[in-house]
């Protein structure tokens, strides 16, 4: 079955860039999806489509895609930041779907 | 206001059966995507399956296949997971979503709150 690896976790400072990757098989082919999670809250979208931020996600949260890794990037991450993030996509049949086991996200 | 509000948290006990809903408001309900996502006590999120409203083209994780069974009522905008005999195994957090689909793969842009399934005896 298909599977995305993401770091288990990244940590930072506030202010500094965090990175957080995502790789997969399909995703030279197939579009990265973000989502954010604050303890005990739903999921929320931050990044679709590699690269396009929803409205009323803030600015420093950016997407890109190379190959076959997708990377969240935080840019001056703030205490707030600090959640779950797991990356989304389909296999290269574009019929099963799949989350990264996740990657909790420390900014102190 | 696009939204998905979903039913309340359950009680059970082994063996019962159980079904939720995930009810859509402000778009058009029978042109997207509803998936359901499971997410176990302290664990990550697991894609269960996605139904189409529109046609009930229905899709399930090869993980659930045949352990739940995903429907929608277009009439009412309300979607559907269904378990016919619950397990210990099965109590978690249960989210609905909104899916998009697109040539290049898709994804879930709204979520409901979650219901909460807990099953013990």
């Amino acid at each position: 079955s298909y599977e995305l690896t993401q770091p288990p976790s990244v940590s930072v400072s506030p202010g500094q860039t965090a990175r957080i990757t995502c790789s997969g098989d399909a995703l030279p082919k197939k579009y990265a999806y973000w989502y954010q999670q604050k303890s005990g809250q739903a999921p929320v979208l931050v990044i679709y489509e590699d690269s396009e931020r929803p409205s009323g996600i803030p600015e420093r949260f950016s997407g890109s895609s190379s190959g076959t890794m997708a990377t969240l990037t935080i840019s001056g991450a703030q205490v707030e930041d600090e959640a779950d993030y797991y990356c989304y996509s389909t296999d290269s049949s574009g019929n099963h779907w799949v989350f990264g086991g996740g990657t909790k996200l420390t900014v102190l | 206001e696009v939204q998905l509000v979903q039913s309340g948290a359950e009680v059970k006990k082994p063996g019962e059966s159980l079904k939720i809903s995930c009810k859509g408001s402000g778009y058009s309900f029978t042109t997207y995507w509803i998936g359901w996502v499971r997410q176990m006590p302290g664990k990550g999120l697991e894609w269960m399956g996605i139904i189409y409203p529109g046609d009930s083209d229905t899709r399930y994780s090869p993980s659930f296949q045949g352990q739940v069974t995903i429907s929608a009522d277009k009439s009412i905008s309300t979607a559907y997971l269904h378990w016919s005999s619950l397990k210990a195994s099965d109590t978690a957090m249960y989210y609905c979503a909104r899916h998009t689909i697109a040539a290049a793969g898709g994804g879930f842009d709204i979520w409901g709150q979650g219901t909460m399934v807990t099953v013990s005896s």
